[in-house]
């Protein structure tokens, strides 16, 4: 099984559509949990943290679902905008650093 | 606000020619890491760097590879003797190591062609 596993898309949904998107992750020692946006040929940048108790950010809902092993986002009133891959990544503690691993990476579409 | 940059921004390079990436991560910043990421596929972890010695490397960073930090700004990554298969965007990416959100900052990249 993939350490982090997402489905790859692409999803291609028109403006104002909601999208969710879907991450497991194997290893349950795993601490914490974010959502990256990488643009095509950027960096990834941070979009959320994501907390056991779910979080919002305008148009964005993250959740957790650990004993499942599970991580959500969710975005509403989809944006041209926001056509990206988005990027579920997993830190844990391993030899005394963080670890970081990262899904392959959910492609979004907006169309207008 | 501060940032991770890397340079050069791309370099295209002779197969079996060594190649230095550069990095200069957030000042205060205690953790260092490497990634790659091959044209349309994921980020791959190379290696984490902390307290001025490697922490952890992954299959992909062999003997061809090895990081240096040689006077506390500056992140090296370095390729021996580069191979077609290297060719791909490098992210330096830095995390402060104490108690906070917890994200890892990335560079802008550097991308490597191998011809």
């Amino acid at each position: 099984r993939k350490e982090v596993e997402q489905d790859p898309g692409p999803f291609n949904v028109p403006e104002g559509a909601t999208v969710a998107f879907n991450c497991t992750y194997s290893n349950s020692a795993s601490q914490s949990f974010f959502w990256y946006r990488q643009d095509c040929r950027k960096e990834p940048k941070l979009l959320m943290s994501v907390y056991s108790s779910g979080n919002e950010d305008g148009r964005f809902t993250a959740q957790l679902n650990r004993a499942s092993q599970y991580i959500s986002l969710l975005i509403r009133d989809s944006k041209l905008s926001d056509s990206a891959t988005y990027l579920c990544v997993v830190k844990l503690t391993t030899s005394g650093t963080y670890k970081y691993i990262f899904g392959t990476g959910t492609r979004l579409k907006v169309l207008a | 606000e501060p940032e991770v940059t890397q340079t050069p921004s791309h370099q295209v390079t002779q197969m079996g020619q060594e190649v230095i990436l550069r990095c200069v991560p957030i000042s205060n910043h205690l953790y260092f890491y490497w990634y790659r990421q091959i044209l349309g596929q994921k980020v791959e972890f190379l290696v984490s760097f902390y307290n001025n010695e490697i922490s952890e490397k992954s299959e992909i960073f062999d003997d061809q590879f090895s990081v240096e930090r040689p006077d506390g700004s500056n992140f090296t990554l370095k390729i021996r003797s580069t191979k077609l298969e290297d060719s791909a965007m490098y992210f330096c990416a830095s995390n402060p190591g104490y108690a906070n959100t917890g994200e890892l900052f990335f560079g802008e990249g550097s991308r490597l062609t191998v011809l």
